[in-house]
């Protein structure tokens, strides 16, 4: 099987605009997280999907938001862009929901760079 | 706030010895997870231990877990200078989010 696919690998933007991150999970996994990793706060949970429907979200503002397809692929977008958005956004997917003896897949990351 | 709390941050030891790293956390838990992240990449799953177990293998890796003090411990044996990675204990947090520590950083050198 295919591993999980994040695109893209690598984004600069700038303070403002706003970004779409992208995940594919493993197939036939249904539940898809995303992480932030900064080094100051380390991996963080944003949010995770089940099925299409949120089932939790981290603490973080409104200005991040996700979603996930009838096909499992999942996109987070951020807006209006801070310089401490600047990260490595994981993804990870699962064929079951967090919470039961599942491991987690994690893809290979978002680098964005805000300037 | 972290649940799962790592030591040391830091550990450079030599090719061919053992590295031993260590977890703490604050609540009750079904399983305590490891994984291991080589620089800027993805982490990868290691081992996953259930609260009802004590110690699991996996090649040369060794977990424990003593769950009355709320530890658990890593033990990476013969160490390669490919076992070089950040490596994290993750447990689940309000049964719905998967909370990690900050990680401790491993150097092995040749």
């Amino acid at each position: 099987k295919a591993g999980v696919t994040q695109t893209p690998r690598y984004l600069i933007k700038t303070r403002g605009q706003q970004v779409t991150l992208s995940c594919s999970p493993i197939s036939g996994h249904r539940s898809v997280s995303w992480y932030q990793q900064t080094p100051g706060q380390g991996l963080q949970f944003l949010f995770e999907y089940f099925s299409e429907t949120q089932r939790n979200k981290g603490n973080f503002p409104g200005r991040f938001s996700g979603r996930q397809f009838s096909n499992s692929r999942s996109e987070m977008n951020v807006s209006t862009l801070e310089l401490g958005d600047s990260a490595l956004y994981l993804c990870a997917s699962s064929s079951q929901p967090t919470g039961g003896n599942n491991e987690q897949f994690f893809g290979p990351g978002t680098r964005l760079t805000v300037l | 706030s972290q649940q799962g709390e790592e030591d040391p941050q830091a550990l450079s030891i030599q090719e061919g010895e053992n590295a031993t790293m260590n977890c703490s956390y604050k609540t009750s838990i079904n399983n305590l997870q490891w994984y291991r992240q080589n620089s800027g990449r993805g982490l990868v799953h290691l081992i996953l231990i259930r609260s009802n177990e004590r110690e699991k293998h996996s090649g040369r890796l060794r977990v424990t877990l003593d769950t009355s003090k709320k530890s658990s411990s890593l033990l990476i044996t013969a160490s390669r200078a490919a076992d070089t990675a950040s490596y994290f204990c993750a447990i689940i947090q309000g049964a719905q989010k998967l909370v990690f520590g900050q990680g401790t950083r491993l150097t092995i050198n040749p």
